[in-house]
C-alpha cells in the first residue's frame, strides 16, 4: 500500500525555520517526484516546489526561493522539507505529495496527512 | 503563473441531486501536442488529505465513482457529481499543470441542503 507519512506539529517563533519530513512506503521512493504543497487558513492549496529524490535535483517557484530546501535521507525513505525565516502567514497544513508520473509528474496521485506549522510568538 | 478561478466558493445540493462546479485558467491549459487539457481536480474532506479525483480533464482515477465527471477545454472546466451522496460534503480543487508552476483554485465547499 502506497503511503506517505508526516512528522508531527510544530509551533515556532517568528524568524525560526521549521523542518519536515515524509516517509515514503509501499513504493520506490526514487522512482517518484515527491512535492511539497501546503494550505493556509482561508487560503487554496500552494504549490511550494519538488524534490527528484533518484538524484535530488529541485524546483522551486519564485515566491519561496531562498527561503525554501527540499532534501532526501541518506539511508532511509524520507524527504525533508526546510522552511526558514518564518512569518505568520506560513501558519498552515503543509502535506507532501507523489507525482503521478503515469499522467504527469505535476499531478499529485498520493498525498501524506498533512503536517500543522504554527507560527506565533 | 496562471490564476484558477472557481465558483461558487460554496454549494448546497440535496442528496441525489446533481452538484456542479466550474473552474476558469486565466490562459488556455491545452496541450496542442497531445490535444489534452492538463486539468485535475481533487476533493479534500474533513480531517484529510485531497484525494486526485480526475486528471486530463476528464479522465477519472482508479476507484473514483463514475457519479464523478469532468469536462470542459481550454480555459472553463466542469466538475459533475451527478447524484450527491452524504460522503461527497468536502471541499473540491482544481489544479493546472499546464504551466509552472502548478496553480490550484482556491476550493468549493459542498454541503448537504
Amino acid at each position: 500500500q502506497v503511503q506517505l507519512v508526516q512528522s508531527g506539529t510544530e509551533v515556532k517563533k517568528p524568524g525560526a525555520s521549521v523542518n519536515v519530513s515524509c516517509k515514503a512506503s509501499g513504493y520506490t521512493l526514487a522512482s517518484y517526484y515527491i512535492h511539497w504543497v501546503r494550505l493556509a487558513p482561508g487560503q487554496g492549496l500552494e504549490w511550494m516546489g519538488m524534490i527528484d529524490p533518484s538524484g535530488a535535483g529541485t524546483s522551486y517557484p519564485q515566491k519561496f526561493q531562498g527561503r525554501v530546501t527540499m532534501t532526501r535521507g541518506t539511508s532511509t525513505s524520507t524527504v525533508y522539507m526546510e522552511l526558514s525565516s518564518l512569518r505568520s502567514e506560513d501558519t498552515a497544513l503543509y502535506f507532501c505529495a507523489r507525482g503521478a508520473i503515469s499522467v504527469t509528474p505535476y499531478c499529485f496521485d498520493c498525498w501524506g496527512q498533512g503536517t500543522l506549522v504554527i507560527v506565533s510568538s | 503563473d496562471i490564476v484558477m478561478t472557481q465558483s461558487p466558493d460554496s454549494l448546497a445540493v440535496s442528496l441525489g441531486e446533481r452538484a456542479t462546479i466550474n473552474c476558469k485558467s486565466s490562459q488556455r491549459v491545452l496541450d496542442s501536442s497531445t490535444n489534452k487539457n492538463s486539468l485535475a481536480w481533487y476533493q479534500q474532506k474533513p480531517g484529510q488529505p485531497p484525494k486526485l479525483l480526475i486528471y486530463w480533464a476528464s479522465t477519472r482515477e482508479s476507484g473514483v465513482p463514475d457519479r464523478f465527471s469532468g469536462s470542459g477545454s481550454g480555459t472553463d472546466f466542469t466538475l459533475s457529481i451527478s447524484s450527491l451522496q452524504a460522503e461527497d460534503v468536502a471541499v473540491y480543487f482544481c489544479q493546472q499543470y499546464y504551466n509552472f508552476p502548478p496553480t490550484f483554485g482556491q476550493g468549493t465547499k459542498v454541503e448537504i441542503k
